[in-house]
């Protein structure tokens, strides 16, 4: 499996871009990079997947490194909504969680 | 149906008793996840099914945790003689594959007393 490694917490204030990093260097060349997130007392929750292009969607975007050993999510501008737990997964046939990051978005 | 609908919501169950927890996926998704999630702590994984098949079951913590999906849709997580280290909430996702995004349901959430 991938292993990933992501910042344990991270702190962004309302209204402003918040960059969520993910390392992933033993990424084979066929494993997408998924990211979800998890609001409290809820269910995991999509938040956008790619392989080797830049993508976006209207969550999030998300830009992958050109070797793809990193990627890091975008959130445009952070609403109070979007503090949450943000898990990256490079994804083979199994999709494991690790620590992921823990979102605190300030008013 | 819309999304991947987990019951019972909520289980109660006594310690030493066997129970089911079900999982409908969203209609023509042939990946379905089995996770287990202690409180405070990620997701775990336990098994993953493309179709009927069961392609890893290496998460299942023991022999007493047992999972099908014998039609390639709806999916069963039994587990026998439940333990109190049990207690958790289960989630299932399902998806059209890896080159698609996972929809997760809302968990079971098993208390073993």
């Amino acid at each position: 499996d991938a292993k990933t490694t992501q910042p344990n917490s991270m702190e962004s204030n309302e209204e402003e871009p918040v960059h969520l990093p993910c390392n992933h260097s033993t990424i084979s060349g066929t494993d997408y990079i998924h990211w979800y997130r998890q609001l409290p007392s809820q269910g995991p929750e999509y938040v956008i997947h790619g392989l080797t292009s830049n993508v976006n969607n209207r969550m999030a975007s998300l830009a992958i490194a050109e070797d793809r050993k990193s990627s890091t999510l975008i959130l445009h501008r952070a609403t109070l909504r979007d503090a949450a737990v943000y898990y990256c997964i490079p994804l083979r046939n199994d999709m494991r969680f690790g620590a992921g990051t823990r979102l605190t978005v300030k008013p | 149906g819309a999304g991947v609908s987990q019951s019972p919501r909520y289980k109660v169950a006594k310690r030493g008793q066997d129970v089911a927890l079900r999982c409908d996926p969203i209609s023509g998704h042939v990946s379905l996840f089995w996770y287990q999630q202690a409180l405070g702590q990620g997701p775990e994984f336990l098994t993953y099914f493309q179709n009927e098949a069961q392609l890893d079951k290496s998460g299942l913590p023991s022999d007493r945790f047992f999972a099908e999906r014998p039609e390639g849709s709806v999916s069963t997580l039994k587990i026998q003689r439940t333990q109190q280290e049990d207690s958790a909430v289960y989630l299932c996702a399902s998806s059209q594959g890896k080159n698609y995004g996972y929809t997760f349901g809302s968990g079971t959430r098993l208390t073993v007393v």
